[in-house]
């Protein structure tokens, strides 16, 4: 079946460390997302991807960086910067075009050690 | 200023019976797309609905429904006969053009609690 893989489910932080998230869509969409979501809050954007080699930094970027290599993949890195990095992240992708919707993967569950 | 706005925290709804999800949203652009997801307790988003604002009628998928309402800038979801597995997360989200790449901007959501 097609669709976005998020792993791992729950990863867990030391302080200094940085850590990827790895989303993975077989979708073949040309757009891809990364999103936060705080308690009881809506989604914000951190990068997006247009095309492969290209990103584009989101509303809350600071602290993140992206890779986008390969159209299947769009890895997360939550880097030692990000000060407050423990929340639900959520990966999406989707085609381009007007009423297109994103697709999202079940999320990872960041925590600090 | 929240270009998004879900005004309704949580919601409780009797088993069966219809319920309305407010959202209003904030945009000086003619062409915008608007999107509904439910959201469980699981966490993954689950794409509902959409309406682009050149959208001649409500939109409508299954016991979804939109009231489109392009003046008063609302785009509220009807769930109708709603179900004990309608219990979830609902968010609202807006896309403009001025935005590249199929953005969205989402608004803080409601939380639905259907009653058996």
């Amino acid at each position: 079946d097609g669709g976005i893989t998020q792993s791992p489910k729950y990863l867990f932080r030391k302080e200094g460390q940085n850590v990827t998230l790895s989303c993975e869509q077989n979708l073949n969409h040309d757009a891809m997302y990364w999103y936060r979501q705080d308690p009881g809050q809506g989604l914000r954007l951190i990068y997006y991807s247009q095309i492969v080699n290209d990103f584009q930094k989101g509303d809350i970027a600071e602290g993140y960086s992206v890779s986008r290599e390969k159209k299947e993949s769009f890895p997360l890195t939550v880097t030692s910067a990000q000060k407050n990095p423990t929340a639900f992240y959520l990966c999406a992708s989707s085609l381009q075009g007007e009423g297109k919707p994103q697709h999202f993967g079940d999320g990872t569950r960041l925590s600090i050690l | 200023a929240q270009k998004i706005t879900q005004t309704q925290p949580g919601m409780f709804v009797q088993e069966k019976e219809a319920v309305t999800l407010d959202c209003t949203y904030d945009t000086s652009d003619p062409s915008y797309g608007l999107f509904w997801y439910k959201q469980p307790s699981s966490g993954e988003m689950i794409f509902l609905i959409y309406q682009g604002s050149y959208d001649q009628q409500n939109a409508t998928e299954g016991r979804y429904s939109l009231n489109f309402q392009k003046a008063r800038k609302s785009a509220n979801l009807v769930i109708s006969a709603s179900q004990l597995g309608d219990s979830a997360m609902y968010f609202c989200a807006m896309r403009e053009p001025v935005n590249a790449g199929n953005m969205l901007t989402f608004g803080g959501g409601t939380r639905l609690m259907v009653k058996p």
